[in-house]
């Protein structure tokens, strides 16, 4: 068990449509990390927060958001959602801070989220 | 962009042998290096990191070796058990920045 919590496990929705995905990060954790995992292009990072604020930028489409909340849990918002969005989303966290690139990274188990 | 890969997509071994799982980066400026296993329906599980100014580290049944003069980091693991089964995933952090992940191996153990 990583300590990293995500829900809902499981997504199923319609094109269009607007969805929030949960995670809580490890406890005394305070950078959280989302990455998007489709069959096609493996682990894609999407934006990193730390105490709050964004701290870094991937390869996030302007459809989704992303936020920190006082309490460290993070939400990621898909909205407009197409077919190509159907794929894994995980959360990750870290300590953080200065140079975090420099330490692990711990995982949740995903949610899967399918649009038909 | 930066981007880090493995040489093999798949790599299959018999129980008890050893594996081992290549990568290859290709920003001279990364300095930290880190392997994850994710097993399926799972998130990516944190096996073992290196930094640049190492070029072995050893774990329990895992070493990882980094060679900074041709960009590569390989995994090995010893008596391979069927529960290494998984695919193993290679990060490398440019300038102490965020993770650029490889495509994947997927280990198989035979019996």
């Amino acid at each position: 068990d990583s300590g990293v919590t995500q829900t809902p496990k499981h997504l199923i929705t319609a094109t269009g449509q607007r969805v929030t995905l949960r995670c809580s990060p490890r406890s005394g954790d305070l950078s959280v990390y989302w990455y998007q995992q489709s069959l096609d292009q493996g682990l894609q990072f999407l934006i990193q927060y730390y105490n709050g604020e964004e701290r870094a930028k991937g390869n996030i489409l302007e459809r989704f958001s992303a936020q920190q909340f006082p309490d460290l849990h993070s939400e990621l918002n898909l909205s407009s959602l197409e077919l190509g969005d159907s794929a894994l989303y995980f959360c990750a966290s870290s300590p953080g801070g200065t140079g975090s690139g420099n330490q692990p990274q711990h995982f949740g188990d995903g949610t899967r989220l399918s649009i038909l | 962009g930066e981007s880090v890969g493995l040489h093999l997509p798949t790599l299959s071994v018999q129980e008890g042998d050893n594996s081992i799982i290549n990568c290859a980066y290709s920003n001279s400026a990364s300095d930290y290096f880190i392997w994850y296993k994710q097993e399926s329906g799972k998130g990516p599980q944190f096996i073992i990191d290196i930094r640049s100014n190492m070029d072995k580290r050893q774990g329990q049944r895992v070493t990882v070796l980094l060679n900074k003069t041709v960009k590569h980091l390989s995994l090995q693991i010893a008596a391979t058990q069927p529960g290494d089964s998984a695919v193993y995933f290679c990060a490398d952090s440019p300038y102490g920045q965020n993770f650029v992940f490889g495509p994947g191996t997927r280990l198989s153990v035979l019996p």
